[in-house]
C-alpha cells in the first residue's frame, strides 16, 4: 500500500533563505506524487505534481520538487522564502487504485521570519 | 470559471445528530471526492463519486454516506455524530479524464464541531 512520510511537522526559515520540506513515499508501483499548500482557513491548492514525465518538477510560486527513486523521496524546495509562503504543506501520493484517491502526509507547517 | 464551493463554512452540532454538507464541483468536472481533515493531520479520503455512482471508499463507517446529483454537485451525510467527527471536511473535484495522475481541485472546506 502507498504511504507518505513528511519529516518535520514544523519548519522555520528566515525570509530569503532556502526552503526545504521533506517527503518520502512508499509505493509498490511507480508513484504519482503531489505537493499541496493550505493557507489558514482555506482549502488545498496544488503546487506541483510528478507523473513520471520529468524528475525535476517546477510548480507555482517558485517551488520545485525532485523525484528521486533511489531515495524514495520527493522533497519540495524554494530558493528564497517569502513571508507569503507561510502555510501548511502536504505531500500526497495517488493510491493507484484506479479512482484517484490521494494519500496525504501529516503536513509540515512552514513559518517565515523577517 | 467557478471553482469548488462548499456550504456551510462552519457548523456546530451535538453528539448523535445528523449533518449534511454540500459541495459544488468545478465547471466541467464529473468526479467529486470527500476528505476529512482532523486538527493537525493530513486529509483522509472518505469516498469518491463519479457520474452519480460511488467509485471508491476509504476506511470510514457506513454512517458516512454521500450523493452526487446530475449536475455533479455532491452531499456528504454523517449520521449519529460522534465527538471525533469534529474536523474540516474538504470536497475536491476533478475531470475524470486522467485517472490516478489527475489533479484534484479542493474547496475551502466545512469546519464541523461536534459537542
Amino acid at each position: 500500500a502507498q504511504s507518505v512520510t513528511q519529516l518535520g511537522s514544523h519548519v522555520s526559515v528566515s525570509e530569503g533563505a532556502l526552503v526545504l520540506l521533506r517527503c518520502n513515499y512508499s509505493s509498490s508501483v511507480p508513484p504519482y506524487l503531489f505537493w499541496y499548500v493550505q493557507y489558514p482557513n482555506q482549502g488545498l491548492q496544488l503546487l506541483l505534481k510528478y507523473t513520471s514525465a520529468a524528475t525535476l518538477v517546477k510548480g507555482i510560486n517558485g517551488f520545485e520538487a525532485e523525484f528521486k527513486k533511489s531515495e524514495t523521496s520527493f522533497h519540495l524546495t524554494k530558493p528564497s522564502a517569502h513571508m507569503s509562503d507561510a502555510a501548511e504543506y502536504f505531500c500526497a501520493v495517488s493510491d493507484r487504485g484506479g479512482y484517484n484517491k490521494l494519500i496525504f502526509g501529516a503536513g509540515t507547517r512552514l513559518a517565515v521570519h523577517p | 470559471e467557478t471553482g469548488v464551493t462548499q456550504s456551510p463554512t462552519h457548523l456546530i452540532k451535538t453528539r448523535g445528530q445528523q449533518v449534511t454538507l454540500r459541495c459544488s464541483s468545478q465547471s466541467g468536472h464529473n468526479t467529486v471526492s470527500w476528505y476529512q481533515q482532523a486538527l493537525g493531520q493530513g486529509p483522509q479520503f472518505i469516498f469518491q463519486y463519479y457520474r452519480e455512482e460511488e467509485n471508491g471508499r476509504g476506511n470510514f463507517p457506513p454512517r458516512f454516506s454521500g450523493l452526487q446529483f446530475p449536475n455533479y454537485s455532491s452531499e456528504l451525510n454523517v449520521n449519529a455524530l460522534e465527538l471525533d467527527d469534529s474536523a474540516l471536511y474538504l470536497c475536491a473535484s476533478s475531470s475524470g479524464l486522467a485517472g490516478d495522475q489527475e489533479t484534484q481541485y479542493f474547496g475551502p472546506g466545512t469546519r464541523l464541531l461536534v459537542l
